[in-house]
């Protein structure tokens, strides 16, 4: 079956332009994630969705990071007037919760360079 | 911020050989996974390890859970050179700890490379 998928792969922006990437989960995966992964370290955690509802936002850098999931399937992270501390890339994934641990789903990501 | 930390950093074998990757970590926790991340692809779930199991099997994958350590160990046996990646532990602390029981918190991950 289809996995997690991210669009765009790459985006190249200018400095001050805003950005918007998109992840499509699992079908039927109620939980969505967001993660940045800087050059050579591991995800980081951004935000988190439960259906459509956004319940943990804590990991969002600054208030230009806006995350939604507006029908509690597809997910848009934007990031407004970017800076080059946002070059990245950002990751989403889904799970089916069970029990008290799971696994989550990774997309490919979307590497984002801001020049 | 990251809890676990990965050791070594880098590792290089041969095909055939077994590969030991290890993550410690800071605050108690619900459970412990580890990820493959091949290089220009997203993260791969390899295998969870829950609070009360010290071993866990996945074909050529054991991890053990030392909790009084907070400490893991993924070792892959027979490796071969599709083995090649960064390998990443990811916890997650629970409520006890001021976790969430969802969010993972990740290493900063440990390089193999399988020379074939």
């Amino acid at each position: 079956g289809a996995g997690v998928s991210q669009s765009p792969r790459y985006k190249v922006a200018k400095r001050g332009q805003d950005v918007a990437l998109r992840c499509d989960p699992i079908s039927g995966h109620v939980s969505l994630f967001w993660y940045q992964q800087a050059l050579g370290q591991g995800p980081e955690f951004l935000t988190y969705f439960q259906n459509e509802a956004q319940l943990d936002k804590s990991g969002l850098p600054s208030d230009r990071f806006f995350a939604e999931r507006p029908e509690g399937s597809v997910s848009t992270l934007k990031i407004q007037r970017t800076q080059q501390e946002d070059s990245a890339v950002y990751l989403c994934a889904s799970s089916f919760r069970r029990d008290r641990g799971y696994e989550q789903y990774f997309g490919p990501g979307t590497r984002l360079t801001v020049t | 911020s990251q809890q676990g930390e990965e050791d070594p950093q880098a590792l290089s074998i041969q095909e055939g050989e077994n590969a030991t990757m290890n993550c410690s970590y800071k605050t108690s926790i619900n459970n412990l996974q580890w990820y493959r991340q091949n290089s220009g692809r997203g993260l791969v779930h390899l295998i969870l390890i829950r609070s009360n199991e010290r071993e866990k099997h996945s074909g050529r994958l054991r991890v053990t859970l030392d909790t009084s350590k907070k400490s893991s160990s993924l070792l892959i046996t027979a490796s071969r050179a599709a083995d090649t990646a960064s390998y990443f532990c990811a916890t997650d602390p629970g409520f006890l700890s001021g976790g969430s029981n969802y969010k993972l918190t990740f290493g900063k991950g440990t390089l193999l490379t399988v020379n074939p």
